[in-house]
C-alpha cells in the first residue's frame, strides 16, 4: 500500500538557519506529492505541491523537488523565521478517488 | 478548485452525547473523505463516503460510532456518537480535484468532549 515517511521531530532551529525535513514515499501508482503546514491552533494549509518527476514546488521560501529515483520530496528553506514554527506534513495522492496519505508530521520550532 | 464549508467549526460536548458535522462542497464530487486529527497527531482517515452507497470505513472505525450520510454529490455528514473524552479531536472533510493533483479541506471541526 501507499505510505509516507517523514523525519521525526521536533526540530529546533535558530532564526536564519537552513531547514531540511526529509520525506520519502511508497506508492503503487504515480502520485502527486504535497507539503501541508499547520500553524499553532490553526487548520491545515497547502504549502506546496508537485505532480510529476523533477517538478519543484515552492512557496513562501520553501521548496521541494519530486525525486522519482529516490522516491523523495524533501522540504527545504534557506533561512527560517520564527513565524515558520509549525507542524509540517508530507502527503501523497495516488490515483483518482483515493484519499491523501499523510506522514506523521514534523514539528518545527524556530527560536530568535 | 473546490470550496468546502464545514460546520460547526468547534464545539464542546458532554460525554455520552452525539455531534453531527456537516460538509457542503460548491461542486459535485464523487468521493468525500473524513479524517480525524487527534491532539499532536497526524491525520487519520476515518472513512470514504460515496454518494448512493454505504461509506467505507478504515480499520479501527465503525459505522455505529461514526455514521456517515451522503445524500447527494455536494453534501455529507459525519456523526460522532456516544462521545467520550478520547473523541476530542479535529475532524476534517476533504475532496479531491481532477487528475488527483490536489485535495481540498474543510476548515475543520475542533471537538472537545468533557
Amino acid at each position: 500500500g501507499n505510505s509516507v515517511t517523514q523525519m521525526e521531530g521536533p526540530v529546533t532551529l535558530s532564526e536564519e538557519a537552513f531547514l531540511t525535513i526529509n520525506c520519502t514515499y511508497t506508492a503503487t501508482g504515480y502520485p502527486s506529492l504535497f507539503w501541508y503546514v499547520q500553524y499553532p491552533g490553526e487548520g491545515l494549509q497547502l504549502l506546496l505541491k508537485a505532480t510529476k518527476a523533477d517538478d519543484k514546488g515552492s512557496n513562501k521560501g520553501f521548496e521541494a523537488t519530486y525525486r522519482k529515483e529516490t522516491t523523495s520530496f524533501h522540504l527545504e528553506k534557506g533561512s527560517v523565521q520564527v513565524s515558520d514554527s509549525a507542524v509540517y506534513f508530507c502527503a501523497l495522492l495516488d490515483s483518482g478517488n483515493t484519499p491523501l496519505v499523510f506522514g506523521k508530521g514534523t514539528r518545527l520550532s524556530v527560536i530568535a | 478548485s473546490a470550496v468546502i464549508s464545514q460546520k460547526p467549526s468547534r464545539d464542546i460536548c458532554q460525554r455520552g452525547t452525539s455531534l453531527t458535522i456537516q460538509c457542503q462542497v460548491d461542486s459535485q464530487v464523487t468521493m468525500m473523505f473524513w479524517y480525524r486529527q487527534q491532539p499532536g497527531q497526524s491525520l487519520t482517515l476515518i472513512a470514504t463516503a460515496n454518494q448512493g452507497s454505504e461509506a467505507t470505513y478504515e480499520s479501527g472505525f465503525v459505522i455505529d460510532k461514526f455514521p456517515i450520510s451522503r445524500p447527494n454529490l455536494t453534501f455529507s455528514t459525519l456523526t460522532v456518537s456516544n462521545m467520550s473524552p478520547e473523541d476530542s479531536s479535529i475532524y476534517l472533510c476533504s475532496v479531491e480535484g481532477p487528475l488527483n493533483t490536489e485535495a481540498f479541506f474543510g476548515q475543520g471541526t475542533r471537538l472537545t468532549v468533557v
